[in-house]
């Protein structure tokens, strides 16, 4: 078993929709989750990033953490083409140190 | 803010050329930097975690001959490919942290293809 999962996708939704992303871990001291976007051919950028429990709100993007169930989700309102990436999650059990990845969903927005 | 420029994006060479990765941090200092591959259509790998003034720290099954990593200073670290083969060609990126527990930020990548 992965230490975690992200399901891979791809994943299409057509303009204006709810995305949600998804990501369930093992490790129970993942203190530190984050959200990355990648586009093709550049790294990746950091969309959101999270201490514990909880939720974080940043304009069109949310941010859920559920250190119960071990899951984490990212929510995207008002989808737009521009969205199409692939979103990585990623987490770390303290700060300042190498962080585990999921594997990526591929995300398109139909216009 | 907190702003990572890798150097160059784009290289390709013979096979048996060294070729030499630039990280640096443009607004921030960082004491730790990290060192990644990536295949098409996979996730991100730690190759190694670049540590300022010290010894780069590599992950199981990386050759750190192979890979060469200096941190001379606090705003830059650089990997080198050393005598590189046509299986070194891959998408290398590098990140660091701003601040402690602060976010990883990364460079935009270098596609590397030995010929």
């Amino acid at each position: 078993q992965k230490e975690v999962e992200q399901d891979p996708g791809p994943l299409s939704v057509p303009e204006g929709a709810i995305v949600s992303l998804n990501c369930t871990y093992s490790n129970s001291a993942f203190q530190y989750f984050m959200w990355y976007r990648q586009y093709s051919r550049k790294g990746p950028e950091l969309l959101m990033y999270t201490y514990s429990s909880g939720n974080k709100e940043d304009g069109r993007f949310t941010a859920q953490v559920d250190k119960s169930s071990k899951y984490i989700s990212l929510f995207i309102r008002d989808s737009q083409p521009s969205d199409s990436a692939t979103y990585l999650c990623a987490m770390s059990v303290r700060g300042n140190e190498k962080l585990t990845f999921g594997t990526g969903t591929r995300l398109t927005i139909i216009p | 803010g907190a702003v990572v420029s890798q150097h160059p994006s784009r290289v390709i060479c013979k096979s048996g050329t060294s070729v030499k990765i630039e990280c640096r941090s443009l607004d921030f200092q960082a004491t730790t930097m990290f060192w990644y591959r990536q295949f098409p259509k996979q996730s991100l790998m730690l190759m190694a975690t670049s540590n300022e003034g010290s010894k780069a720290t590599y992950e199981q099954g990386v050759e750190k001959d192979k890979f060469l990593i200096n941190h001379a200073s606090l705003t830059l670290s650089t990997l080198t490919v050393t005598s590189a083969h046509p299986e070194d060609s891959s998408f290398y990126i590098c990140s660091a942290n701003p601040g402690q527990n602060q976010p990883q930020h990364f460079g935009d990548g270098t596609r590397l293809s030995i010929l």
